[in-house]
């Protein structure tokens, strides 16, 4: 299986700054990665498919980056409805599709 | 506009079979571009996905999960279904069933969410 180890577990930021989490995948994965964005008591929502592309809906403000093993999220602006746990998500070797561990950013 | 609502019992107890439904409104299951699966969450911890499954029947499933999973879809009724059976403890969780876009016909990213069925297992 292929393990997905993303950094920070926590982090704390302002409202305005740029905040960026990192997952790296176990196995070369090439561009299967996706990142979702869960609000306390809510279902995840889709962010970013394919490691770089914005979800319909989705604000410019968020962007993915990388290949490979080594992927980022980066938030520019955060806003206070940016709140949320933060997952990354592999599906190039499946089964089983495996996720990160979750990334919380408070404000 | 497309949506998933899970079904089930919110209370299963251990050793016993856990039957969860997905029904899907305001779009087709039979759509060919798309799997539909379950993932679940438990208290307080990350995301695990159980399994996903094509209109046509053919599937895919966690292997942690392989021996004691079935999924099935049903077109007729536009809903798709879970069981899990010889419950324990440990599958306390959140119960999501998600929308899969097709890649590769296999299943990808998941584009549209349940809001999610908690059921806990007690006796």
């Amino acid at each position: 299986d292929i393990q997905m180890t993303q950094s920070p577990s926590s982090l704390s930021a302002s409202v305005g700054d740029r905040v960026t989490i990192t997952c790296q995948a176990s196995d070369d994965i090439r561009m299967f990665l996706n990142w979702y964005k869960q609000k306390p008591g809510k279902a995840p929502e889709l962010l970013i498919y394919d490691a770089s592309n914005l979800e319909t809906g989705v604000p410019s403000r968020f962007s993915g980056s990388g290949s490979g093993t080594d992927f980022t999220l980066t938030i520019n602006n955060l806003q206070p409805d940016d709140v949320a746990t933060y997952f990354c998500q592999q599906y190039d070797d499946l089964p089983p599709l495996t996720f990160g561990g979750g990334t919380k950013v408070e404000i | 506009q497309l949506k998933l609502q899970e079904s089930g019992p919110g209370l299963v107890r251990p050793s016993e079979t856990l039957a969860l439904t997905c029904t899907v409104s305001g779009g087709s299951i039979s759509s060919v571009d798309h799997f539909w699966g379950w993932i679940r969450q438990p208290p307080g911890k990350g995301l695990e996905w159980i399994g996903s499954i094509y209109f046509a029947g053919n599937s895919y499933y966690n292997p942690s999960l392989k021996d004691r999973l079935t999924m099935s879809v049903d077109p007729s009724k536009n809903h798709f279904s879970l069981s899990l059976t010889s419950v324990a403890a440990v599958d306390t969780a959140i119960y999501y069933c998600a929308r899969f876009r097709r890649r590769a016909a296999r299943p990808g990213p998941q584009d549209l969410w349940g809001q999610g069925i908690q059921v806990t297992v007690s006796s």
